[in-house]
């Protein structure tokens, strides 16, 4: 199975500074067909996960371009710029290049 | 809209069966592969199975292998989850999505 590692997990920010949140692969997310089959969720307390990034860096239908998605490989990280009140939660890494798809342990994001 | 209900979620004894239901709403159902992510108390989420469009090609987490069947009725826009040899360790929100879009999830508790 691809193991994901999250890193750190939890993180405290002042509202407007940049967070950043890395997620490692054991194996490379790449495929042939060139996409990197790797997602970002963030669940917020009490509710389901909700997309945010697809396939590396593809922000998902209304989500705000404060967040932002990069990496390669078997290395990536989601930056949240401008961080708001409202992006509290805990953020998910996802990756469905091999099955079993697995998630990362998750970074729970608190504001100061 | 785009909703997807899950219903079916109950408390069982160790070794009963259930099955979980999600109706979707709100775009194309039978284009889509669909899946079933399970959320144990404090935990991150967990795939647990997925199925092809036409309901041909399932996969399963070996953990539930044998004992839950994923199945799907495109005429009535909707996912199955069929339980059985329910063990503690199932206990969980179970949630139907496409990963796109998430349900707001079952309850299954398993307990003497």
């Amino acid at each position: 199975d691809i193991v994901l590692t999250q890193t750190p997990p939890s993180l405290s920010v002042t509202p407007g500074q940049t967070a950043s949140i890395s997620c490692k692969s054991s194996q490379s997310l790449l495929r042939s067909d060139g996409k990197t089959h790797l997602y970002w969720f963030l669940q917020k307390p009490g509710q389901p996960p909700q997309l945010l990034i697809y396939e590396l860096f593809n922000r998902f239908s209304g989500v705000p371009d404060r967040f932002s998605g990069s990496g390669s490989g078997t290395d990536f990280t989601l930056k949240i710029s401008r961080v708001e009140a409202d992006d509290v939660g805990t953020y998910y890494c996802m990756q469905s290049m091999q099955l079993p798809i697995t998630f990362g342990g998750g970074t729970k994001v608190e504001i100061k | 809209e785009i909703q997807l209900v899950e219903s079916g979620g109950a408390v069982v004894q160790p070794g009963g069966s259930l099955r979980l239901s999600c109706t979707v709403s709100g775009f194309t159902f039978s284009e889509y592969w669909m899946s079933w992510v399970r959320q144990a108390p404090g935990k991150g989420p967990e795939w647990v199975a997925n199925i092809n469009q036409d309901g041909t090609t399932k996969y399963y987490l070996d953990s539930v292998e044998g004992r839950f069947t994923i199945s799907r009725d495109n005429t009535k826009n909707s996912l199955y989850l069929q339980m059985t040899s329910l063990r503690v360790e199932d206990t969980a929100k179970y949630y139907c999505t496409d990963f796109d879009f998430w349900g707001q999830g079952a309850q299954v508790t398993v307990s003497s």
